[in-house]
């Protein structure tokens, strides 16, 4: 897992907040991803990057806001967030977002929306 | 579209028999699929893909997977399975022609000692 690191591991936050989660990968890979992991639900994909270009946004609301400077690293910005938000928010990287690469998953950020 | 199918929410075995856990797919054309493992509190690892080739596939800690297209099926299976293979598992299946990774709902395995 030292591959791709998140931060931070866990964050509690109010519905009026601003928070940030950081993932950094450290493979080398061109393509990150944001996932949403809830109780009882499959993955659910949020958002795709590939070479810092945004390629995807997967009718994501507007209070979740991705940014991408550079390959390394990936940022999913956190504003008026709603309880049902609360969930394992996980990072992904892979070779390319094409093709037949497996991703690698950061830990994940634990969000609780109060 | 493409849909993972894992129709055993939970597995239970005892330590030394032997595990599978199913996962069937569906896509409209080839597929990739994968095997991903989730340890409490921690992200998901990736196991073993199938892309082309020999339909059985061999990956880490000792686990197999056999790529049956009649079947539309990728089980995952291990001979000898030890209390630390206790976990959350993921099937995904990703179309050849599409980008997005679609991930079944997680069977959690528990070995007993």
């Amino acid at each position: 897992e030292t591959g791709v690191t998140q931060t931070p591991r866990h964050l509690v936050m109010g519905m009026t907040n601003k928070k940030s989660l950081k993932c950094e990968q450290h493979l080398g890979h061109n393509a990150m991803y944001w996932y949403k992991q809830s109780a009882k639900k499959p993955l659910e994909l949020m958002f795709v990057y590939s070479l810092e270009e945004r390629v995807e946004n997967n009718s994501v609301p507007s209070r979740f806001s991705p940014e991408c400077p550079n390959s390394s690293h990936l940022f999913l910005h956190l504003h008026t967030l709603q309880p049902e938000d609360s969930a394992l928010y996980l990072c992904a990287s892979a070779g390319s977002w094409t093709g037949g690469y497996e991703q690698y998953f950061g830990p994940g950020t634990r969000l609780t929306v109060t | 579209a493409q849909s993972v199918a894992q129709p055993e929410d939970q597995v239970n075995v005892a330590e030394g028999n032997p595990l599978t856990v199913k996962c069937t797919y569906s896509v409209s054309g080839n597929p990739y699929l994968f095997w991903y493992v989730q340890y409490p509190n921690r992200g998901l690892q990736f196991l073993l893909k199938y892309i082309t080739g020999d339909n059985l596939v061999k990956g880490s800690y000792g686990f197999e997977a056999e790529f049956n297209k009649s079947q539309t099926s990728f089980h995952l299976k291990k001979p000898s399975a030890l209390v630390s293979d206790s976990a959350l598992y993921f099937c995904a299946v990703r179309d050849m022609d599409d980008y997005k990774l679609s991930f079944g709902a997680g069977t959690t395995v528990t070995v007993r000692a």
